[in-house]
């Protein structure tokens, strides 16, 4: 059964870098059947795609946050990674890792596993 | 990008059938059929229902079914359950490897 797991700080100061982890359980992150990524909500709001990995490295991020966001992997811990730099307040939100398939090394765009979701806060 | 239009809210009695949109433009929902709809319970993550417009992930009732008109998607939930009553969000590619979100519904059982 899979699980993901997001772990990291609660707590960010503005202009600092947010970093998250997502540990993989009950399958491997190597798989070249899925994609791994990262979706936000800002609190009582909606849902945002931050971007996605395959475990080959290659990744792809949303337009708006490209030029802040970097997604990497550990395949030898089964884990992968988000770091956005240069939080504002406006980047507070749960930040949820997710799965989603690929097929041919390409992205299939729905996310069928999620992460319970850990809130992260932007403030001094 | 701009996300996709839904209405905030929706309603409906036990056992009725109730419709939620989800409006894009024809450079998403119109060109691609790669529309998703999620369930939210409060305070829980995301839950696939929907994939690829009108698929069904294994152990997803079939009271819920998706569809697609030109540049607007629909979930409809039928024979309403109270289990039902939580927040809906649709989702489409963009293109360009993105995605995006709607701005969410909530659903009332009444």
């Amino acid at each position: 059964h899979l699980q993901l797991q997001e772990s990291g700080p609660g707590l960010v100061k503005p202009s600092e870098t947010l970093s998250l982890t997502c540990t993989v359980s009950g399958g491997s992150i190597s798989s070249s059947s899925y994609y791994w990524g990262w979706i936000r909500q800002p609190p009582g709001k909606g849902l945002e795609w931050i971007g996605s990995m395959y475990y080959s490295g290659r990744t792809y991020y949303n337009s708006s946050l490209t030029s802040r966001v970097t997604i990497s992997v550990d395949t030898s811990k089964n884990q992968f990674s988000l770091k956005l730099s240069s939080v504002t307040a406006a980047d507070t939100a749960v930040y949820y890792c997710v799965r989603h398939p690929a097929v041919g090394a390409g992205p299939i765009w729905y996310f069928d596993y999620w992460g319970q979701g850990t809130l992260v806060t932007v403030s001094s | 990008q701009s996300a996709l239009t839904q209405p905030p809210s929706a309603s409906g009695s036990p056992g009725q059938t109730v419709t939620i949109s989800c409006t894009g433009t024809r450079s998403d929902i119109g060109r691609y059929n790669y529309v998703s709809w999620y369930q939210q319970y409060p305070g829980k993550a995301p839950k696939l229902l929907i994939y690829e417009v009108s698929k069904r992930p294994s152990g997803v009732p079939d009271r819920f079914s998706g569809s697609k008109s030109g540049n607007t998607a629909s979930l409809t939930v039928s024979g309403l359950q109270a289990e039902d009553e939580s927040d809906y969000y649709c989702s489409s590619y963009l293109g360009d490897n993105n995605v995006v979100f709607g701005g969410g519904t909530k659903l009332t059982v009444l």
